[in-house]
């Protein structure tokens, strides 16, 4: 089992729809969840983290944590063709030292 | 002002070349991170270092050195390449190994090797 799952997609909706992006991970002490944001070429941008379980709302975008099912989630709320990216889903690893562990990504895809 | 910084930002080389990455943050961050991302953008952690220690080295080949002259910089030795270590490496920090942040990540280098 990977530590980190995400369907790899492309997951496509249509410019105003929300995106729903879902993260499975294996480690039940795991603590802390990112979501990051990685446009081709570039290099991933830290969106949101969450630690406890429930919903965080920053805009747009909510994070959803379900530490009982090892579920985390991101909806993006009124998409836009600019939301057009791979999101990675992050999960820590503790292995004596704290490490952050990556999905292997779900490519969004927003059309006008 | 960019916070992490990596030089180069492109590399081609032949196999069997030996070729340095070079890493600088100013974001005053203690920790510091190689990562490899490979051609299904499969992100995956390399070494860390706190403080100028390696505290994490995941099964990396021994040709691969890292090394932090200082907590605000770490460079990335490759020796022998390999048409396999052609990927995207990205250097990345953060304050601490607590996660409380997450990571910031550099633009990457994108290396080549033919």
């Amino acid at each position: 089992q990977k530590e980190v799952e995400q369907n790899s997609g492309p997951l496509s909706v249509p410019e105003g729809a929300i995106a729903s992006l879902n993260c499975t991970y294996s480690d039940r002490g795991s603590q802390s969840f990112f979501w990051y944001r990685q446009y081709s070429g570039k290099s991933p941008e830290l969106i949101m983290f969450i630690y406890s379980n429930g919903d965080k709302e920053d805009g747009r975008f909510t994070a959803q944590l379900n530490k009982a099912s090892q579920y985390v989630s991101l909806l993006i709320r009124d998409s836009q063709p600019s939301d057009s990216a791979t999101y990675l889903c992050a999960v820590n690893i503790n292995t004596g030292f704290q490490k952050l562990v990556f999905g292997t990504g779900t490519r969004l895809l927003v059309s006008p | 002002d960019t916070a992490v910084s990596q030089t180069p930002k492109y590399l081609v080389t032949q196999m069997g070349n030996d070729k340095s990455i070079k890493c600088e943050q100013n974001l005053g961050h203690d920790t510091m991170y190689w990562y490899k991302q490979d051609s299904k953008k499969f992100l995956k952690i390399m070494f860390s270092y706190n403080n100028k220690e390696l505290i994490i080295n995941e099964t990396v080949p021994n040709r691969f050195s890292p090394k932090s002259p200082d907590k605000a910089h770490l460079n990335l030795h490759i020796n022998s390449l390999e048409l396999g270590d052609s990927a995207v490496y990205f250097c990345a920090s953060s304050q601490g190994t607590a996660l409380g942040y997450g990571y910031t990540f550099g633009s990457g280098t994108r290396l080549t090797v033919v």
